[in-house]
């Protein structure tokens, strides 16, 4: 089945350093790809939606210079915390899609933790 | 705004029960239905997805039902097992295009335990 891998599985570094996540999309092309940060004991909340060759779309509260997103093939999105502080320690997961009508996969996220 | 409701928020079964878990949304105009499920500190596995014009989908111990007319999704567990414990997630993608082009709008998930 169709396969999403994201790396780093977890991060855990000082307070102002950058963070790069990647997400692959490894046996299919990924039209589109979305980012979610989950909380504990809470649901997904979507972060921004990417698409290859063109500027991420950002939800309502998302600062996209501190969530920088770069889409540059089919198959790879990659989500930077810029300048991390305390407040960004999360778990966060991404997702790809093919076509509307086929499912969403999910990678298996990348817990941060900034000290 | 489309919200997805999901209850019970939590269910504990012992080994074998059949169960049923429940999803619902407000606004009736989805392009498609999706049941996921989460793992401790893991990403998202798809289990089952429903298109708008389909009423069920059944995956070996799993089936799923959609009932679009009500806002209404039931996911229904046959002979649980200790390992189907974990988070599932209902998901429903709105029949929108453009910027919306494939969000899927979750609910809160109910965490099922199952025990021996």
């Amino acid at each position: 089945g169709a396969v999403v891998s994201q790396h780093p599985s977890r991060v855990i570094c000082k307070s102002g350093t950058s963070v790069k996540i990647e997400c692959r999309s490894l046996d299919f092309q990924a039209t589109t790809m979305f980012w979610y940060r989950q909380f504990p004991k809470q649901s997904l909340m979507l972060m921004a939606t990417s698409n290859e060759g063109s500027k991420a779309t950002y939800e309502q509260g998302v600062e996209k210079d501190k969530f920088l997103i770069n889409h540059a093939s089919l198959t790879l999105s990659t989500l930077t915390v810029t300048s991390a502080h305390p407040e960004d320690s999360s778990f966060y997961i991404c997702s790809a899609l093919s076509w509307l009508n086929q499912p969403q996969h999910f990678g298996d996220g990348t817990r941060l933790s900034i000290l | 705004k489309q919200e997805v409701t999901q209850i019970p928020a939590a269910l504990s079964v012992p080994e074998g029960e059949n169960l049923v878990l429940n999803c619902s949304f407000t606004d009736s105009a989805i392009y498609n239905l999706q049941w996921f499920r989460q793992d401790p500190g893991k990403g998202l596995t798809s289990l089952l997805l429903i298109q708008s014009s389909q009423r069920e989908q059944t995956s070996g111990r799993l089936n799923a039902s959609l009932d679009k007319s009500s806002g209404r999704s039931t996911l229904y567990i046959a002979a649980s097992q200790p390992g189907d414990s974990a988070t599932y997630l209902c998901a429903v993608t709105s029949n929108a295009g453009g910027t919306s082009y494939g969000k899927l709008t979750f609910g809160q998930g109910t965490i099922l335990t199952v025990h021996p």
